[in-house]
């Protein structure tokens, strides 16, 4: 159980566009979602908390109006990359939290973004 | 932000051998959780230990924790091959209702054949 998927797994996408990445909770249900950013041979960092039904926390010197979070259901929630730049190049994670285990996070297998 | 740190940065070994990687964070905690990632894909959880337990074990793996110096430790034991891959540790700050994870750098293990 606690298997958490994201789609697309990778997306090369030219400047100026958006992007969306959908984070699902296939088998629980996911109260609280997370977005993380990794660029290459480093750690994850934090981007921002979302709740169902609620806006997103986002963390310090993330842009709101760029990373756009919407968790629009217990099972889903969606990233967009607005108008993506080569620099917003990452890997991007999520994961996913049920109401019971609050101790425990559940990832999902990441999508890279590449923007030419 | 982040608060972790760990060391070594990376680390070589060969199979058979113990692979010992550690970790430092800032803040009080509730608990802190050992993560591994094979490159480009998530992490997969490995252990948790909470802030009042000292050492815990799962299989091959030995975590301690000593939160007097704010720091954790991850034994490998009769490494693998298979077991390279990035180890991170997180922790869950008391603050912030215990709603985030705040990872470390990360270690690279390499484990040679």
């Amino acid at each position: 159980g606690a298997v958490v998927s994201q789609h697309p797994s990778w997306v090369i996408c030219k400047s100026g566009t958006s992007v969306k990445i959908e984070c699902r909770s296939l088998d629980f249900q996911a109260t609280t979602m997370f977005w993380y950013r990794q660029f290459p041979k480093q750690s994850l960092m934090l981007m921002a908390t979302s709740n169902e039904g609620s806006k997103a926390t986002y963390e310090q010197g993330v842009e709101k109006d760029k990373f756009l979070i919407n968790h629009a259901s217990l099972t889903l929630s969606t990233l967009t990359v607005t108008s993506a730049h080569p620099e917003d190049s990452s890997f991007y994670i999520c994961s996913a939290r049920s109401q019971r285990g609050i101790n425990e996070q559940f990832f999902g297998p990441g999508t890279r973004l590449t923007v030419l | 932000s982040q608060q972790g740190e760990e060391d070594p940065q990376a680390l070589s070994i060969q199979e058979g051998e113990n692979a010992t990687m550690n970790c430092s964070y800032k803040t009080s905690i509730n608990n802190l959780q050992w993560y591994r990632q094979n490159s480009g894909r998530g992490l997969v959880h490995l252990i948790l230990i909470r802030s009042n337990e000292r050492e815990k074990h799962s299989g091959r793996l030995r975590v301690t924790l000593d939160t007097s110096k704010k720091s954790s430790s991850l034994l490998i034991t009769a490494s693998r091959a298979a077991d390279t891959a990035s180890y991170f540790c997180a922790t869950v700050p008391l603050s912030g209702g215990y709603n985030k994870l705040i990872f470390g750098a990360g270690t690279r293990l390499a484990v040679h054949p």
